[in-house]
């Protein structure tokens, strides 16, 4: 069974711009999640889709949003890019998301993205 | 809102010496809690969980991690490290039964020394 695939792996960006990652979760996982990883903050998690769905947000601004296609494919956007949005972007999926379910998450290797 | 402690930033050990790494967690209700490990370029992996029942719980590799309830803890333990064990090691927390999100400690680097 194929992981968690994120796309891109790397890449870099200016201020200002914005950014689209993608992930495409295990076959048959319908719920995905998104966490923002440095090293000063460590793993924070932006937001869980679940059916299409968004069913939790973490404590980041509206720059950063995101969608679940048919699929479950999922894809996260950041606006207006600010250095400190440097970072490694990892998605991890589960069966059954986090309500009913146990919590296990399955990551991907994660897109590393760089604000110059 | 639940958080999670990891008071090991960075942890040197030799080959052969037992390891225990902290984790407290801070949460009123019931609790699912969770260990993984990021090896050096590979992604995050579950080393182990504890869900509810015997509050030692064993895992991969060789790892175990005893879940205290009166001391909101879950530390993770091996008697005997290996070279191979060096990575990054996190400690996470969600509430049982609800849809929140899983939150992680701040990591304990461990390297293992050949």
């Amino acid at each position: 069974k194929a992981g968690v695939t994120q796309t891109p792996r790397y890449l870099i960006k200016t201020r200002g711009q914005q950014v689209t990652l993608s992930c495409s979760p295990i076959s048959g996982h319908r719920s995905v999640s998104w966490y923002q990883q440095t090293p000063g903050q460590g793993l924070q998690f932006l937001f869980e889709y679940f059916s299409e769905t968004q069913r939790n947000k973490g404590n980041f601004p509206g720059r950063f949003s995101g969608r679940q296609f048919s699929n479950s494919r999922s894809e996260m956007n950041v606006s207006t890019l600010e250095l400190g949005d440097s970072a490694l972007y990892l998605c991890a999926s589960s069966p059954h998301g986090l309500a009913g379910g146990t919590g296990e998450l399955f990551f991907g290797e994660g897109s590393r993205l760089t604000v110059l | 809102a639940q958080s999670v402690s990891q008071h090991n930033h960075h942890v040197i050990l030799s080959e052969a010496a037992s390891l225990e790494l902290g984790c407290n967690y801070s949460y009123g209700g019931t609790v699912n809690l969770f260990w993984y490990v990021q090896y050096p370029g590979q992604h995050l992996q579950l080393l182990l969980k504890y869900f509810s029942g015997d509050p030692l719980v064993k895992g991969i590799k060789g790892f175990e991690a005893e879940f205290i309830k009166s001391k909101f803890s879950f530390n993770l333990r091996k008697p005997s490290v290996q070279w191979s064990d060096t990575a990054e090691y996190f400690c996470a927390v969600t509430p049982a039964g609800s849809a929140r999100q899983l939150t992680f400690g701040s990591g304990t680097q461990l390297t293992v020394l050949p």
